[in-house]
């Protein structure tokens, strides 16, 4: 049972380059985030999907984009890193209700030089 | 705005020390609330909840209970162990005003037991 896999777990990159980080779950959970974890600031949401084709911002989404064109899958991109997004990036998962759990992926590490 | 407030870290305990992390919460609604922990290297996992006032969620030894007229969750263990060792992050739930869900997590607090 893999649950939230995301890739890369580590990543450096220059300012001005874009990439994805990818993330995928296999348990069928209509609701994915995307968190940004930095010292001293616990979690903040970029992003978030309540289903496939919908999406919205969270507390942090300037540099971000996302899209959800499957249940599975909720890449993040960053367009053109900055310094400033470096950071710990964590993708979750759950089903709709606020009583539920959230699952987490392991995370991926991005440093911008 | 909704938020959550838990103790400033980092805690440092010897082996089977009493432990508390207090987390206080505003919320306009009624939330549920949450105790998340993440161990060295790794994502964040459920530890404990409580949905309702006067729910005590418990699990693993830890224990915290929904004061809704302090708004308070704060986390307790009787006795800690090495393997406690870890960031805990108190969390709640709320339904938006788009009517999604949004789980909103304090700062962390980093645990560190000595043996």
């Amino acid at each position: 049972n893999a649950g939230v896999t995301q890739t890369p777990k580590f990543q450096v990159l220059k300012t001005g380059q874009s990439m994805t980080l990818q993330c995928a779950q296999d348990m069928n959970h209509e609701y994915m985030s995307w968190y940004r974890q930095d010292p001293g600031m616990g979690l903040r949401l970029i992003h978030y999907s309540v289903g496939a084709g919908i999406t919205d911002q969270g507390e942090v989404p300037n540099g971000y984009n996302v899209s959800r064109s499957t249940t599975e899958d909720f890449p993040l991109r960053l367009l053109s890193a900055a310094p400033s997004q470096t950071s710990v990036y964590f993708c979750a998962s759950s089903y709709m209700g606020m009583n539920t759990e959230a699952f987490f992926g392991q995370g991926t590490r991005l440093t911008v030089v | 705005g909704d938020s959550v407030t838990q103790m400033e870290g980092p805690v440092t305990l010897s082996e089977e020390a009493f432990l508390t992390i207090n987390c206080t919460y505003t919320a306009t609604g009624y939330p549920s609330l949450f105790w998340y922990v993440q161990y060295p290297g790794e994502g964040l996992q459920l530890l404990l909840k409580a949905t309702k006032a006067d729910d005590k969620g418990s699990n693993k030894g830890f224990e915290a209970t929904y004061r809704k007229e302090t708004t308070s969750f704060h986390l307790e263990k009787g006795s800690v162990q090495v393997s406690d060792s870890a960031v805990y992050f108190c969390a709640l739930t709320l339904t938006s005003q788009g009517g999604s869900e949004k789980l909103v997590f304090g700062k962390g607090t980093k645990l560190t037991v000595n043996p």
